[in-house]
């Protein structure tokens, strides 16, 4: 199975704040990676797919980018309903699997 | 949009066996594959399946392969997932997902659209 190492495990930030999380491939999975919001109790919403690609009805302050096996979500100006978890997921491989997610708390 | 209702919370025995739904909006139903993940509590998401809703074809993960089963009633547009042989480990939310290709685009394993989840537990 391709292992996705998600980076970093928590984070603190502050509203307005630019904010990035980070998944690293095990190996090259093109660019078949795809980022979710995920809040308490509530089902993962997908945000990009392909690791650019955003979906219908996200903000575009949320941003993903490749290079090589690094993938990137950005939020420019992090707004108050963006504290969640996040999650990446590539879509690469058989079986697809995730990384171990992101939480974005309050400063 | 296309909405997934999935059954109600289980509350069931190490052994027994689970049986959960998930009904799609009619004229969805065969739109897209259908696909089945869960997350055990504070931990992060797994995926357990895919189904064809046309041709009712499976995949599953191999580590569940002898104890999962997909499949769908085609006149309710609903898909079942049946977990035989249940576990303490098998405990958290069950979550079906809509692809996010066309069906006659294969499957791209981005999960567009959600159920609202389904709350399994096992315990003796």
């Amino acid at each position: 199975d391709f292992q996705m190492t998600q980076s970093p495990t928590s984070l603190s930030a502050s509203v307005g704040d630019r904010v990035t999380i980070t998944c690293r491939a095990s190996r090259s999975i093109s660019s078949s990676l795809n980022w979710y919001q995920q809040k308490p109790g509530k089902a993962p919403k997908l945000l990009v797919h392909d690791a650019s690609r955003l979906e219908g009805g996200v903000p575009s302050r949320f941003s993903g980018r490749v290079s090589g096996l690094d993938f990137t979500l950005t939020i420019s100006g992090l707004q108050p309903e963006d504290f969640a978890t996040y999650y990446c997921q590539q879509a690469y491989s058989t079986p697809p699997t995730f990384g171990q997610g992101t939480k974005v708390e309050i400063k | 949009q296309v909405q997934l209702v999935q059954s109600g919370a289980e509350v069931t025995k190490p052994g027994a066996s689970v049986k959960l739904s998930c009904k799609t909006s009619g004229d969805m139903f065969t739109a897209s594959y259908l696909h089945w993940l869960r997350q055990a509590p504070g931990q992060g998401l797994e995926w357990l399946g895919t189904l064809n809703p046309r041709d009712g074809r499976t995949a599953y993960a191999q580590k569940l392969k002898d104890r999962i089963t997909l499949v769908r009633v085609t006149s309710t547009s609903t898909v079942y997932l049946d977990l035989s042989r249940l576990t303490p480990e098998d405990t958290g939310i069950y979550y079906c997902a809509r692809d996010g290709l066309p069906l006659s685009a294969g499957t791209s394993f981005y999960f567009q659209s959600w159920g609202q989840g389904t709350l399994v537990s096992v315990s003796s």
